[in-house]
């Protein structure tokens, strides 16, 4: 069956590191998000790709980037992680024009 | 500036009766509305969509109502049931924004034996 996976499920870090959380998907869909979810803000777009070396920026972008190197995978890198990003991460794809997503299980960051 | 408004954060809800969820929208751009539902420790998954053209979407027990003039859609669930007991987020896809999903803020549902 196609998946979506994401990696790690948990994962610690101290404030100033580099965090990249994995995302990889056998639907083979062109098209990937990156969404993080916290209290009173609901699933908040971060980044998203709409095929190979293709690569936009969400409404809370800012300490974060991705790239697209194959349709598999949608790496999501904190280049210096910050304690305001403590959240859960999730990944989606989808092909679908009605807007419908697949989502992975998250990825829960706790920046100390 | 939240394009898509959950304003119940929380609705408790007896066993076999009715839940209704509710959602408002500002941007009369949006072509397509959804429901995902999600357990903790797990990805949201999509419930039922409904479309800007149409007024009610029925599946099972869940129907979704679009009234546009005031731009306001609600979920409703019938009968619910203790396994309903999720977060209940809306979204919504922009016409000129092909795949992209803005979501609301969540409803939690509790469903009470």
């Amino acid at each position: 069956d196609a998946e979506i996976t994401q990696s790690p499920r948990h994962k610690i870090t101290e404030t100033g590191r580099q965090v990249t959380l994995a995302c990889h998907q056998t639907w083979n869909h062109n098209n990937m998000f990156w969404y993080r979810q916290d209290l009173g803000h609901g699933l908040r777009l971060i980044h998203y790709s709409y095929g190979v070396q293709d690569t936009n920026k969400g409404e809370v972008s800012d300490g974060y980037s991705v790239s697209r190197s194959n349709t598999e995978d949608l790496p999501l890198t904190l280049e210096s992680a910050a304690s305001s990003q403590t959240s859960v991460y999730f990944c989606a794809s989808s092909e679908s024009y009605t807007g419908e997503l697949f989502f992975g299980e998250g990825s829960r960051l706790t920046v100390l | 500036d939240q394009q898509v408004k959950q304003n119940s954060p929380s609705l408790s809800v007896q066993e076999g009766r009715i839940s209704i969820l509710n959602c408002d929208y500002t941007n009369s751009m949006f072509d397509y509305f959804l429901w995902y539902k999600k357990y903790p420790a797990e990805g949201p998954t999509f419930l039922i969509s409904i479309s800007s053209i149409k007024d009610k979407n029925e599946d099972g027990r869940f129907t979704v109502f679009l009234n546009k003039s005031a731009k306001h859609l609600s979920l409703h669930i019938v009968p619910s049931q203790p396994g309903d007991s999720a977060v209940y987020f809306c979204a919504a896809k922009a016409l000129d924004s092909s795949y992209k999903l803005i979501f609301g803020s969540g409803t939690r549902l509790l469903v009470r034996p």
